[in-house]
Parts: structure tokens; C-alpha cells; sequence
């Protein structure tokens, strides 16, 4: 089952602008996890947010969880062409030690 | 860095055949992982494995297994292959059972059955 959602599903942007994304999930967590998919690609790890913090910082990604809202963003500062990609969030659910459930994704498209 | 390798980027085969899906992972991870990604689905686990000849389903396993003979290859089998499951397939590892951990993954099979 899918746990979490992101939103919005497709996102097109001017190089330079900052893109942000959402995600939601329905059960509670150990940690959220960002991946980035480049077209036929496999995965690639962005960023990792426990479930005890609440903001984390990697470069120009900034990401932040809310507990209590089930909710999460990233945030993608002063964007390049080269970030085009699918944002996928992907949460390991309390309790299970190795499992990612992946959200559908986020189609990020920045234009030159 | 850790390399995941899958050992097909492309596969076409035919309805009921059977069909075996390579992975090695080259940086002595326990836990080894397969996916399949249609659209609109993200990625869905079919099936894991924390350790050598053990094996856990995921939330698809019907219709596939998995072997892991060794600790570094893990290997996905559609047993009579079906239209259904035309798909990419991705598989991933991890270092040990903390759930800290982010996946690495490979390229993806990009798998066709006729």
C-alpha cells in the first residue's frame, strides 16, 4: 500500500525559481526519505529527516517534516535545468526496521 | 560509492516463460530489495531480503520469487511470466537492519513480456 503522496504530481518551473514539493503519509514514522529519479534511471538519496526533527538543510534542498500535519516538503532553491527529474518521498513506517514505502512522485520540470 | 549493478537494462520475453532478474550490490550490504515501478504507482516492493537465503514479501510478491544464494546477488524470477508484469524493475540495498539508512539502487530493467 501506498503511504505516502506527493503533491503536486507535476510541476514546471523558470531556472532560477525555487520548486517545492509535498508529501503526506497516513501512518507514523521512523524517518522520511527524498529520492530523485532521472528518466530511466534508477534512484538516487537526497536527503533523510527523522522523525524527531523538523528541518534539514543539503545544499540547495531544504526539507522539513510536521508530525503532527503527516506532512512534508522539499524545497529546491534557485533551481538549473540539470534538476529536471522525479522527486519521490518515502517514509519507513514505526516499527519496520528496513522498508521504504514510496509515494508516487513529483514530475519536476525546470525550463532554460 | 556503492554500486548496485542489474544486469539488464532492457528484457523482452515471451508470455510463460520464466524469467530471472540479476542483481549484485558490490559494498557488503545486508539487506537487498526489489521494486516494480509502473506509472502513477511510484515504486512497490515485491519482495526483501536481510540476509543470505532468507527472504520476506513485500506488498506485491504474487506471481514472482527470489533467490539469495550469496550475500552480495539478489535475484528476482517471474515464474510463468505474464502481460501484468511488463514494468520496471529496480533493486536496491542497504548496509544493516538501522532503519537510518538511505537505499542505493540500480539502473532498472526496463521488462517486457509479449
Amino acid at each position: 500500500s501506498q503511504q505516502g503522496e506527493e503533491d503536486p504530481q507535476a510541476l514546471s518551473i523558470q531556472e532560477g525559481e525555487n520548486a517545492t514539493m509535498n508529501c503526506s503519509y497516513k501512518t507514523s514514522i521512523n524517518n522520511l526519505q527524498w529520492y530523485r529519479q532521472n528518466s530511466g534511471r534508477g534512484l538516487v538519496h537526497l536527503i533523510l529527516i527523522r522523525s524527531n526533527e523538523r528541518e534539514k538543510h543539503s545544499g540547495r534542498l531544504r526539507v522539513t517534516l510536521d508530525t503532527s500535519k503527516k506532512s512534508s516538503s522539499l524545497l529546491i532553491t534557485a533551481s538549473r535545468a540539470a534538476d529536471t527529474a522525479s522527486y519521490f518521498c518515502a517514509t519507513v513506517p514505526s516499527g519496520s526496521a528496513r522498508q521504504l514505502t514510496f509515494g508516487s512522485g513529483t514530475q519536476l520540470t525546470v525550463l532554460p | 560509492d556503492v554500486k548496485v549493478t542489474q544486469s539488464s537494462r532492457y528484457l523482452v520475453k515471451r508470455t510463460g516463460e520464466k524469467v530471472f532478474l540479476e542483481c549484485v550490490q558490490d559494498m557488503d550490504h545486508e539487506n537487498m530489495f526489489w521494486y516494480r515501478q509502473d506509472p502513477g504507482l511510484g515504486l512497490r516492493l515485491i519482495y526483501f531480503s536481510y540476509d543470505v537465503k532468507m527472504k520476506e514479501k513485500g506488498d506485491i510478491p504474487e506471481g514472482y520469487s527470489v533467490s539469495r544464494e550469496k550475500k552480495e546477488r539478489f535475484s528476482l524470477i517471474l515464474e510463468s511470466a505474464s502481460t501484468n508484469q511488463t514494468s520496471m524493475y529496480l533493486c536496491a540495498s542497504t548496509l544493516g537492519p538501522n532503519s537510518n539508512q538511505p537505499q542505493h539502487f540500480g539502473d532498472g530493467t526496463r521488462l517486457s513480456i509479449l
